[in-house]
């Protein structure tokens, strides 16, 4: 089974730019959710998609959105990008609950932004 | 709101045991994560407890306290490949969305 892919893997982009990052979650998962992880900070939680639908998200600007695809697969974007965006952005797939509580998030290897 | 926290840094020795704390408070609970992250790295799925007490797996034991809104991971035979942040997340809140804390690194040293 694959697992929860993101791509670019690293991404470098000048301040002021529009920066777009994909995952696809792993088959059968319908809710998507991104992460953003600063060096030296926690992952902070930016979007959760379920169902093609944001059902919530995190204490960031407006110039951060995404979507969900009918296909589950997501796109994280990010726009006027700043100096303080570099960062790790991790993307995680889970179940519906019940089915997917007990065994939480399962993430993808994150995509590696620069801003300079 | 949701409020976690665990220690910063630990440093341990090979083969030893290691215990990294959490606390955390939130205003619904549906279960408490462990999650472990090596640098560069994906954080992959350590451990779940959703009741009060002691979640064993292999060298690796979680346990919860609802009442004390308390969690601890258990490390034991410490090995070198151990050394990674582990992260303390708790699931609940009006959203029952994952919530992290900000990590404990471990560094295991002969």
């Amino acid at each position: 089974e694959a697992g929860v892919t993101q791509s670019p893997t690293h991404l470098i982009k000048t301040r002021g730019q529009q920066a777009t990052l994909r995952c696809s979650p792993i088959s059968g998962h319908t809710s998507v959710y991104w992460y953003q992880q600063a060096l030296g900070l926690g992952l902070q939680f930016l979007l959760w998609y379920d169902e093609g639908e944001e059902r919530n998200r995190g204490n960031f600007p407006p110039r951060f959105s995404g979507r969900q695809f009918p296909n589950y697969s997501s796109e994280l974007n990010v726009n006027a990008l700043e100096l303080e965006d570099s960062a790790l952005y991790l993307c995680a797939s889970s179940l519906r609950a019940p089915g997917g509580v007990r065994y939480g998030y399962t993430f993808g290897s994150g995509t590696r932004l620069t801003v300079v | 709101g949701q409020n976690i926290d665990q220690p910063t840094e630990m440093t341990a020795t090979e083969g030893a045991i290691v215990q990294i704390n959490c606390t955390y408070q939130t205003s619904g609970f549906n279960g408490l994560f462990w999650y472990q992250q090596h640098a560069g790295e994906a954080p992959t799925f350590l451990s779940y407890n959703v009741l009060d007490g002691l979640e064993e797996k292999g060298r690796f034991s979680s346990f919860l306290s609802r009442s004390k809104g308390y969690s601890y991971l258990l490390l034991k035979e410490l090995q070198m490949k151990d050394s990674a942040s582990y992260l303390c997340a708790v699931k609940g809140g009006a959203t029952n969305k994952l919530i992290f804390g900000t990590g404990t690194l471990l560094a295991v040293q002969p």
